[in-house]
């Protein structure tokens, strides 16, 4: 059981917008910041959102990332087949333990 | 560009410690900058996160796991490890080392990951 909850799957089709949330607490989401990954089939987790909305070099701007209270949410605009992955969202927990969600699974029909 | 190389055995038997190492290349992990960490992915499960090791030998454990985990860094060698004892088969998992951006929870670099099955 992950500490910070996401659906399990979400589906959209090519071109359309897609969002993903992510909820947590008052000890985690609540309190700091947010980052989002994405894992393509097959390869490592990549950093996509971080400091709740702030996208590193090289991630195209289809990708947004907001936060508001204890929940947060991932916005993919145009979507591609490429963008076919897993996604989790992750933050600090009161604890001191970095936590993620439990990933959500994104079909481009 | 910085990159990390998990290695270690793939096959680790129940009760047995599992132990994996990570090499930093590209970059030094003496940086005062960034912390590095050990994340798993269980099968059909979600990311779970084992730990942090910052350059100086400080660690920082996940309390589900600090029973059984050890970590080290070896500055020399540019590569910092990790050891789990006692393990089951609830351990076996896709075992990630990755840098973690100091005083956030960014973590901007991944090795490929690598495959650890518990059985006998």
């Amino acid at each position: 059981q992950s500490v910070l909850t996401q659906p399990p799957s979400v589906s959209a089709a090519p071109g359309q917008k897609v969002t993903i949330s992510c909820s947590g607490s008052s000890s985690n989401i609540g309190s700091t910041y947010v980052s989002w990954y994405q894992q393509l089939p097959g390869t490592a987790p990549k950093l996509l959102i971080y400091d709740n909305n702030k996208r590193p070099s090289g991630i195209p701007d289809r990708f947004s990332g907001s936060k508001s209270g204890t929940s947060a949410t991932l916005g993919i605009t145009g979507l591609q087949t490429g963008d076919e992955a897993d996604y989790y969202c992750g933050t600090w927990d009161s604890s001191l333990s970095a936590v993620f969600g439990g990933g959500t699974k994104l079909t481009v029909l | 560009q910085l990159q990390l190389q998990e290695s270690g055995p793939g096959l680790v038997k129940p009760s047995e410690t599992l132990s994996l190492t990570c090499t930093v290349s590209g970059g030094s992990i003496s940086s005062s900058s960034y912390f590095w960490g050990w994340i798993r992915l269980p099968p059909r499960k979600g990311l779970e996160w084992i730990g942090n090791i910052y350059y100086g030998g400080s660690t920082y454990y996940n309390p589900s796991l600090e029973s059984r985990v050890t970590m080290s860094v070896d500055t020399s060698k540019n590569q910092f490890s990790l050891k789990l004892s006692s393990v089951t088969a609830a351990d076996t998992a896709v075992y990630y080392c990755a840098r973690l951006v100091r005083g956030s929870s960014d973590f901007d670099y991944w090795g490929q990951g690598t495959l650890v099955t518990v059985s006998s």
